[in-house]
């Protein structure tokens, strides 16, 4: 298995352009998350998807931010319109359900973003 | 609500020195407990995790970690570290009812050659 995919790898963008993170999970997992890094606050949980449906937004830190997930393989992160204070770096998780549960997470290789 | 504290921000020890790592949650359900580790440039992946029986866990790379209910906390030990352990260490909480993880800041050990 590829693992989690993200892309773009790095990604600099101008203060008020949109900016969009895609994320593939591994196959046949059932949860995504988004989570963002930074130095200051660590990692944060952002938002995290079951079967498609967004289950939790409340890490999502306003408006701007948006997180959708059309089909089991396909998950978007989109910023618009991005600030300086969004630069960090944006990693995709997937998980199965197991029994007994063990919610282990396997983390995509991140997206480094950099908003001048 | 949730939470996970990380004592220690920086760690910085010589090779072969003995390791332990803080973590304590605040969660008074059942819950699953991780560590996880970001080697520089490298993304998160899991080191050990306990969800169930024996409160010692045996990870990869020679490390472990003792859940203790009483105390809420989840340590994490290496006796002799290398140089290549150099990396941040995460610890994660999370419980079967939300089955969303809560991450710690982060330790990042630094092990001198």
């Amino acid at each position: 298995d590829a693992g989690v995919i993200q892309s773009p790898r790095h990604e600099v963008t101008e203060m008020g352009q949109e900016v969009t993170l895609r994320c593939k999970p591994i196959s046949g997992h059932d949860y995504l998350f988004w989570y963002r890094q930074t130095m200051m606050r660590g990692l944060e949980l952002l938002i995290y998807f079951n079967n498609n449906v967004p289950i939790d937004d409340s890490g999502m830190p306003e408006d701007r931010f948006s997180a959708k997930m059309p089909n089991a393989s396909f998950s978007t992160l989109k910023i618009q319109p991005s600030e300086p204070r969004d630069s960090a770096v944006y990693f995709c998780a997937s998980s199965v359900r197991q029994r007994p549960s063990t919610d282990t997470q396997y983390f995509g290789p991140g997206t480094r973003l950099t908003v001048l | 609500a949730q939470s996970v504290s990380q004592h220690n921000h920086h760690v910085i020890l010589s090779e072969a020195a003995s390791l332990e790592l803080g973590c304590n949650y605040s969660y008074g359900g059942t819950v699953n407990l991780f560590w996880y580790v970001q080697y520089p440039g490298q993304h998160l992946q899991l080191l050990l995790k306990y969800f169930s029986g024996d409160p010692l866990v045996k990870g990869i790379k020679g490390f472990e970690a003792e859940f203790i209910k009483s105390k809420f906390s989840f340590n994490l030990r290496k006796p002799s570290v290398q140089w290549s352990d150099t990396a941040e260490y995460f610890c994660a909480v999370s419980n079967s009812g939300t089955y969303k993880s809560i991450f710690g800041t982060g330790t990042r050990l630094k092990v001198l050659a």
